[in-house]
């Protein structure tokens, strides 16, 4: 069974411009997180979409934005890039309502900002 | 994240123990956890625990839940090199399904 994935392994823009990362979570599962981690601080939530609704978002300015499409899958943009966006995008997915709370994770997308 | 807090760094010799540390901010968090990050890859569960128990074990991991100081740690009983990763700390709440982490502690083994 394939786990989550996610592309593009990595992603180098400029500064203001626009990037788009993508995830695919595990079949059968409907809830798909985002989480940002920089260097030195950890996993940030960013945005938890399930069943093509948004449900909770981090504490990240609205040029961070993403979607659920109807096959569960995501996207997360983030618009007017800025230095400090560089990091490692990480993508979970869970069966909906899972009292445990287990993430699978996938390998992530590094966003280098120049 | 604020929320909980991990120490950023241990090192080990092989054959020891390694005793990580966790401490979070939350009473109500319901489920604790434990992920680990090898190089290059994503976060794997390890083992999570549910906040109405003092302790869990699974094989070389023992977890431990001091509720009342809110600590929680992770013992691995003889460390090996491919315990080498980041490990991170996790907790989550009733009715909020995100999970909220801990900046992550470095695991270095040496021989």
């Amino acid at each position: 069974e394939a786990g989550v994935t996610q592309s593009p392994t990595h992603l180098i823009k400029t500064r203001g411009q626009q990037a788009t990362l993508r995830c695919s979570p595990i079949s059968g599962h409907t809830s798909v997180y985002w989480y940002q981690q920089a260097l030195g601080l950890g996993l940030q939530f960013l945005l938890w979409y399930d069943e093509g609704e948004e449900r909770n978002r981090g504490n990240f300015p609205p040029r961070f934005s993403g979607r659920q499409f109807p096959n569960y899958s995501s996207e997360l943009n983030v618009n007017a890039l800025e230095l400090e966006d560089s990091a490692l995008y990480l993508c979970a997915s869970s069966l909906t309502g899972v009292s445990s709370g287990e993430l699978f994770f996938g390998e992530g997308s590094r966003l280098t900002v120049l | 994240g604020e929320d909980v807090e991990q120490s950023l760094f241990l090192s080990v010799r092989e054959g020891d123990s390694s005793v990580i540390n966790c401490t979070y901010t939350d009473s109500s968090s319901t489920y604790l956890y434990w992920y680990k990050q090898e190089p290059g890859a994503g976060l794997q569960l390890l083992t999570y625990i549910f906040s109405n128990m003092d302790m869990k074990q699974d094989q070389r991991l023992t977890v431990l839940l001091n509720k009342k100081d809110k600590h929680l740690s992770l013992r691995i009983a003889d460390t090996q090199t491919g315990d080498s990763a980041i490990y991170f700390c996790a907790e989550s709440r009733s009715n909020d399904y995100k999970l909220s982490f801990g900046a992550g502690t470095t695991v270095t083994v040496r021989a």
